[in-house]
């Protein structure tokens, strides 16, 4: 059984600062790696997206991937009050998917204080 | 970016009813169209994964013959709650991919309530 393990939180982090988010995963196998953002009663949203190991940077949002470790964490620099959400991280075992499902964690509710 | 439009939103009903919920793909075809379950401050559980002109392939532990879904096009796929019971009640959301899974798309879901 996959299995997709997060933090459920809530995170507290003051507006300013950067919220780091982290997320393990069992099938060693997996090959893309995903984080979505969910606000209470919404569907999700992607964030990025990550295939390789090291750093993945996107404005304020930086995925980080250690395969070997399968550990997958998202930082948010400059944390404002409309991040707060909950952060799902998402597994794929095909590089890039596309006809496969995505194996979910629960999610942690991150909370940004102005 | 590519939209998928998921109907209705929310739907209240009787306990032993059947309710349809429709999951489109606007500006892309997809051929795989993937439904997913959400209880409260739970993960996104994977039900299906429906396929364009075949059977749908199902997860360990959902019953086909409760959660019905059909493709029939490309750009529709529904899922189909029979008899339902509270415990149904749940957030089910739809997804559709234009390409790769860094293009997978969500519908808005639907708040089911079954009383």
């Amino acid at each position: 059984q996959k299995e997709v393990e997060q933090n459920s939180g809530p995170l507290s982090v003051p507006e300013g600062a950067i919220a780091s988010l982290n997320c393990t995963y069992s099938d060693r196998g997996s090959q893309s790696f995903f984080w979505y953002r969910q606000y209470s009663g919404k569907s999700p949203e992607l964030i990025m997206f990550i295939y390789s190991n090291g750093d993945k940077e996107d404005g304020r949002f930086t995925a980080q991937l250690n395969k070997a470790s399968q550990y997958v964490s998202l930082l948010i620099r400059d944390s404002q009050p409309s991040d707060s959400a909950t952060y799902l991280c998402a597994v794929n075992e095909v590089l890039g998917g596309g006809a496969d499902g995505l194996t979910f964690g629960k999610g942690t509710h991150l909370i940004i204080q102005p | 970016g590519a939209v998928v439009s998921q109907h209705p939103s929310r739907v209240i009903c009787k306990s032993g009813t059947s309710v349809k919920i429709e999951c489109r793909s606007l500006d892309f075809q997809a051929t795989t169209m993937f439904w997913y379950r959400q209880f409260p401050k739970q993960s996104l559980m994977l039900m299906a994964t429906s396929n364009e002109g075949s059977k749908a392939t199902y997860e360990q532990g959902v019953e086909k013959d409760k959660f019905l879904i059909n493709h029939a096009s490309l750009t529709l796929s529904t899922l189909t709650v029979t008899s339902a019971h509270p415990e149904d009640s749940s957030f089910y959301i739809c997804s559709a991919a234009s390409g790769g899974n860094e293009k997978l798309f969500f519908g808005s879901g639907t708040q089911l309530s079954v009383l």
